[in-house]
């Protein structure tokens, strides 16, 4: 069973740092692009940032860019998203994504496991 | 690209089918997919490449469209089906962009 379990949400003041993890199991870790999408309080989708699996290629949102970096342990089957100068329009929800697979391990693909999130609040 | 979902709540009774919009700002080669949202919970994939149902996703859903615009219909909607549903172009990224989303509800 595919299993993707985030953690490391928490309330942190604006401009601090946090560390979000999610760990996996029961799929092939090293050959899925990664993805973090977060959702803020009644708010829709809003795609974070991704990571090839050979982490020659990474990307972001341009809101993040500079401030938040993802990262990932292929011996430990985990994700990470490192993020710094936190605002307050960061609060989200944050769920670590599979990217699925297709025959060139490209990134053109959809989102097609989803882990239940952890929250982020920022806040003074 | 902008995705734009319409409408942005549909009132449904049980049995009837739903018929949601999702638009595009430019084409996207079929690189389309729809994810169902329950309170409280992830996002779920239902339909990808316009038109093709995730793994364990019933046959009562079904996604089609070409070009800028798309479809979700739920043929006959169960008690389980009312929730908030997402589409999302993965054609042209970063930034990988969903719309707005679109409720169902009971009617």
């Amino acid at each position: 069973e595919v299993q993707l379990v985030d953690s490391g949400g928490d309330l942190v003041q604006p401009g601090g740092s946090l560390t979000l993890s999610c760990e996996t199991s029961g799929f092939a870790f090293r050959k899925h692009w990664m993805a973090w999408v977060r959702q803020a309080p009644g708010k829709g989708l809003e795609w974070v940032a991704t990571i090839k699996p050979d982490r020659s290629e990474i990307y972001y949102v341009d809101s993040v860019k500079g401030r938040f970096i993802i990262a990932r342990d292929d011996a430990k089957n985990s994700l990470y998203l490192h993020m710094n100068s936190l605002r307050t329009e960061d609060t989200a929800v944050y769920h670590c994504v599979r990217h699925a697979l297709d025959d060139v391990w490209s990134g053109y693909t959809h989102f097609d496991s989803w882990g239940q999130g952890t929250l982020v609040t920022v806040s003074s | 690209t902008v995705m734009t979902q319409s409408p942005a709540t549909l009132s449904v009774s049980p049995g009837e089918r739903a018929t949601l919009s999702c638009r595009a700002s430019q084409t996207v080669n079929n690189k389309l997919a729809w994810y169902q949202q329950k309170p409280g919970q992830a996002p779920r994939l239902l339909i990808y490449d316009v038109s093709t149902r995730g793994t364990g996703v019933p046959a009562r859903f079904g996604g089609s469209g070409s070009g800028t615009e798309f479809t979700l219909t739920i043929s006959s909607l169960q008690s389980e089906d009312f929730a908030m549903y997402y589409c999302q172009q993965y054609d042209y990224w970063p930034p990988y962009t969903f719309g707005q989303g679109t409720k169902v509800e009971i009617k």
